[in-house]
């Protein structure tokens, strides 16, 4: 089955910096990445995704690039704010299994603290 | 936010006690999820559902049972609860349309079994 490494497993930043986070994934059929955000006390909340035809998506601070033939995809967090300070998932997909499911595989999550 | 309620949202058991959690939407999905969330361990599936009355089960699933009767509920029980499954549980829906899954997460409920 699939595996996703994610690393750092924890990532300060002051104010204004930028944040990366990497993932890594085991199989090549997987072609749906996407990346949520969990604050505290509440659940996974979607933040942006890419599918394996593209390989680069942007939406306002955040952007996520995919590497298909390293299998490695990454979050990038610009100018980042107090409100940005949470854990990140990163997952992968094969999409349609034929066995009824489109199970998602979750990284095991990064802990973001951006320092005002 | 997509319109998922789970609960109880938090719970107290006893080891050896049945539990059930529930999962509710208002978005007509067809499918739907399980998770339990461990430090460590990230989010894993424990039970999913592709339809009313079709489950199947995921990674975590020994110990756990679901139902599905309606499209809108999703029922997880824990037959006899086990300090193991101690955890944060996370209901989660897709719709399955196309080739891809995006899923929205509801606000979980929080179980701890004494």
């Amino acid at each position: 089955g699939e595996n996703v490494e994610q690393h750092p497993s924890t990532l300060s930043v002051q104010e204004g910096d930028s944040a990366v986070i990497k993932c890594t994934y085991s199989d090549s059929a997987s072609n749906y990445f996407p990346w949520y955000k969990q604050e505290l006390g509440k659940g996974p909340q979607l933040i942006i995704d890419i599918r394996s035809n593209v390989g680069e998506k942007k939406d306002q601070r955040i952007a996520v690039t995919l590497n298909k033939t390293a299998k490695h995809f990454s979050l990038h967090i610009t100018e980042t704010q107090p409100e940005d300070s949470a854990v990140y998932f990163c997952a992968a997909s094969e999409g349609y299994s034929g066995a009824g499911s489109y199970q998602l595989t979750f990284g095991k999550g990064t802990k973001l603290s951006v320092i005002p | 936010d997509a319109g998922i309620t789970q609960s109880p949202r938090h719970k107290v058991t006893e080891t050896g006690t049945p539990v059930t959690l529930r999962c509710h939407q208002t978005e007509n999905h067809r499918y739907m999820y399980w998770y339990r969330q461990d430090p460590g361990h990230g989010l894993r599936l424990i039970h999913y559902s592709y339809g009313v009355k079709d489950t199947d089960k995921g990674e975590v699933s020994d110990g756990y049972s679901v139902s599905r009767s309606k499209t809108e509920d999703f029922l997880l029980t824990l037959e006899s609860a086990t300090s193991s499954q101690t955890s944060v549980y996370f209901c989660a829906i897709s719709d399955g349309q196309g080739s891809y899954n995006e899923q929205f997460f509801g606000p979980g409920t929080r179980l701890t079994v004494l």
